[in-house]
């Protein structure tokens, strides 16, 4: 059985660009997290999505980030106009409901020069 | 909110035993995981505490204490492989959700 996928591993964008990350949940499950890692930090997470319906988006900065998770295809976190500041790990896991463990992807690294 | 404490290294020897403690505050607690990191890599599920006790998973066991707020994990029988990043997080359940706040970890380096 597959993992969790994301794509893709590395990513560098100039400041002002858009980065668009991509997770495929291990199949079957239909609840997806986003966590951010920043260098020297624990994973923070960012928000919580069912298909087509985002459950807690919490800890989602308000302006300059969005996430979805379509009926079809995989989970999109997308940052526009990056700054320097976003370049961290972005993590995606996913459960089959939602008070089950989270399993984790390998993660994109987003560098922002 | 949530905060969580947990040592920011340790060191042990090969074969020996070593226990990463995790304190916590939170608000609706709804269970504490423990997971393995290596560098660069993605976090691995370890174990899973929502009750009162010990569980034992092979030569990792993990401890919760819901009245005093802390949970530890157990590694026996040490192996160079063991040296990671171990992160405790507790699941927040408030409103339906389901996010973990996650401790900055604790960097365990195994020596011979």
């Amino acid at each position: 059985n597959a993992g969790v996928m994301q794509n893709p591993r590395h990513l560098v964008r100039r400041r002002g660009q858009e980065a668009r990350l991509r997770c495929s949940p291990v199949k079957g499950h239909s609840h997806v997290y986003w966590y951010r890692q920043l260098p020297e930090e624990g994973l923070k997470f960012m928000v919580y999505l069912q298909k087509e319906n985002i459950i807690d988006e919490s800890g989602m900065p308000k302006e300059r980030f969005s996430a979805e998770f379509p009926k079809e295809g995989p989970s999109i976190l997308r940052i526009q106009q990056v700054v320097r500041g976003d370049s961290a790990a972005y993590f995606c896991a996913s459960s089959p409901s939602r008070p089950d463990t989270q399993y984790f992807g390998p993660g994109t690294r987003l560098t922002v020069l | 909110g949530q905060n969580i404490d947990q040592p920011t290294e340790m060191t042990a020897t090969e074969g020996a035993i070593v226990q990463i403690n995790c304190t916590y505050q939170t608000s609706g607690f709804n269970g504490l995981f423990w997971y393995q990191q290596h560098a660069g890599e993605a976090p691995t599920f370890l174990s899973y505490n929502v009750l009162d006790g010990l569980e034992e998973k092979g030569r990792f066991s993990s401890f919760l204490s819901r009245s005093k707020g802390y949970s530890y994990l157990l590694l026996k029988e040490l192996q160079m492989k063991d040296s990671a990043s171990y992160l405790c997080a507790v699941r927040d359940g408030t409103g339906g959700g389901n996010k973990l706040t996650f401790g900055t970890g604790t960097q365990l380096k195994v020596e011979l």
